[in-house]
């Protein structure tokens, strides 16, 4: 069975602009969520989404949003991009959402740089 | 609100045991985990324990949880240069969202 994927792995964008990850989960899993990862703040939850609905969400800006497709795939998006969103995007993939032993499974992560 | 602490680096040869440490605050959390996340990789969920068990043992691995201390522990039995990671400690409140709080990660160094 295939991991999580998430692509691209790497990306490099400057100020101002906007950019799309997209992560797709395990097959038959139907929950995706998002974290971030920076060495000052370390792995911070986003969102989480779940059969199309976002179920949970992170203390994050707006301008971080996501949303999730029938086939369960995933994207997020940051708008009016920030020296300070440069992180390793990490997206983990469940069967359901809830549920403390409902084990998470992570992706690669994209690498973002803002310049 | 919750928080979980743990100490950034642990440097340890090839062979010996390995001992990473992680305290938490919020006493309602139901399960705590160990992940592990090598180079350009993503987070791979090593182990678990649930707050009611005091210890879980699984091959070279044992999580011991002093539940009234708020302690964690992750051992690592003849530990191995493949073994050098980052090691998260994360714990998931009981009820309601059960979106785990990660530490900072412990950087295992495993030298010859």
């Amino acid at each position: 069975k295939a991991g999580v994927t998430q692509t691209p792995r790497y990306l490099i964008k400057t100020r101002g602009q906007q950019v799309t990850l997209s992560c797709s989960p395990i097959s038959g899993h139907r929950s995706v969520s998002w974290y971030q990862q920076t060495p000052g703040q370390g792995l911070q939850f986003l969102f989480e989404y779940f059969s199309e609905t976002q179920r949970n969400k992170g203390n994050f800006p707006g301008r971080f949003s996501g949303r999730q497709f029938s086939n369960s795939r995933s994207e997020m998006n940051v708008s009016t991009l920030e020296l300070g969103d440069s992180a390793l995007y990490l997206c983990a993939s469940s069967l359901t959402s809830g549920g403390a032993n409902n084990e998470q499974f992570f992706g690669p992560g994209t690498r973002l740089t803002v310049l | 609100g919750e928080d979980v602490e743990q100490s950034l680096f642990l440097s340890v040869r090839e062979g010996d045991s390995s001992v990473i440490n992680c305290t938490y605050t919020d006493s309602s959390s139901t399960y705590l985990y160990w992940y592990k996340q090598e180079p350009g990789a993503g987070l791979q969920l090593l182990t678990y324990i649930f707050s009611n068990m005091d210890m879980k043992q699984d091959q070279r691995l044992t999580v011991l949880l002093n539940k009234k201390d708020k302690h964690l522990s992750l051992r690592i039995a003849d530990t191995q240069t493949g073994d050098s990671a980052i090691y998260f400690c994360a714990e998931s409140p009981s009820g309601g969202s059960y979106i785990p709080t990660f530490g900072r990660g412990t950087s295992l160094i495993v030298h010859p």
